[in-house]
């Protein structure tokens, strides 16, 4: 079964500082997509990135980017110059299989100190 | 204009009760999912339709019944309600079953079971 992993529960950063948000899965499929989604207090789910196993290429959105390293199966997120409305619980999430269903981790916590 | 509106945002209804929760996409997709998110903030697929026809059926247990009279729209219903069934419930659509497809999700329905 594929399973993904978030081994902080919750992370703080300073404004305008870098943080890296750490995520591990485990899958036997050879074409799956890796997912980020945000979600601040009001709840609502947001994909901030996205990543095909088969590009090599890190993918990136403006201040968000990832770190892929597939041999290892980890899919970390850095985000740069950090704004108060960065804080949110974030998501790793891993979307393979005939039925294409969507598995999250159980989430990351940030915070944002001004 | 919400690409994908639930109703109602917040319902607290007693144990034992029937209840549905109605969601409605306008963005044209084709594949539709309901999410629970419970109390430590676990996401986890319940059900999804494409074409108004079940792909996924998550070990949801049967007093779970969802209904997709058209696509546009996947209805959850739930009978019986035991405290357990308090979470937050999120509705979300995708353009067709595409891995690398964006999953937008609705704004959640948090039910709260006395």
């Amino acid at each position: 079964a594929q399973t993904v992993t978030q081994s902080q529960p919750e992370m703080s950063v300073q404004e305008a500082e870098t943080v890296t948000l750490s995520c591990t899965y485990d899958t036997s499929e050879s074409d799956y997509y890796l997912f980020w989604y945000k979600q601040p207090p009001s709840r609502q789910m947001i994909l901030v990135i996205r990543q095909e196993a088969y590009k090599q290429q890190n993918a990136t959105e403006n201040r968000f980017s990832v770190n892929f390293q597939k041999a290892a199966k980890s899919f970390s997120l850095k985000i740069s110059d950090s704004q108060l409305g960065d804080a949110a619980m974030y998501f790793c999430a891993y979307r393979a299989g005939l039925n294409y269903k969507l598995t999250f981790g159980k989430g990351t916590l940030l915070t944002v100190n001004p | 204009d919400t690409a994908v509106s639930q109703t109602p945002k917040y319902l607290v209804t007693q144990m034992g009760n029937d209840k549905s929760i109605k969601c409605e996409q306008n963005l044209g997709h084709d594949t539709m999912y309901w999410y629970k998110q419970d109390s430590k903030k676990f996401l986890k697929i319940m059900f999804s339709y494409n074409n108004k026809e079940l792909i996924i059926n998550e070990t949801v247990p049967n007093r779970f019944s969802p209904k997709s009279p058209d696509k546009a729209h996947l209805n959850l219903h739930i009978n019986s309600l035991e405290l357990g069934d308090s979470a937050v419930y999120f509705c979300a659509s995708s353009q067709e079953r595409g891995l690398g497809n964006t999953i937008y999700f609705g704004e959640g329905s948090w039910l709260t079971v006395v």
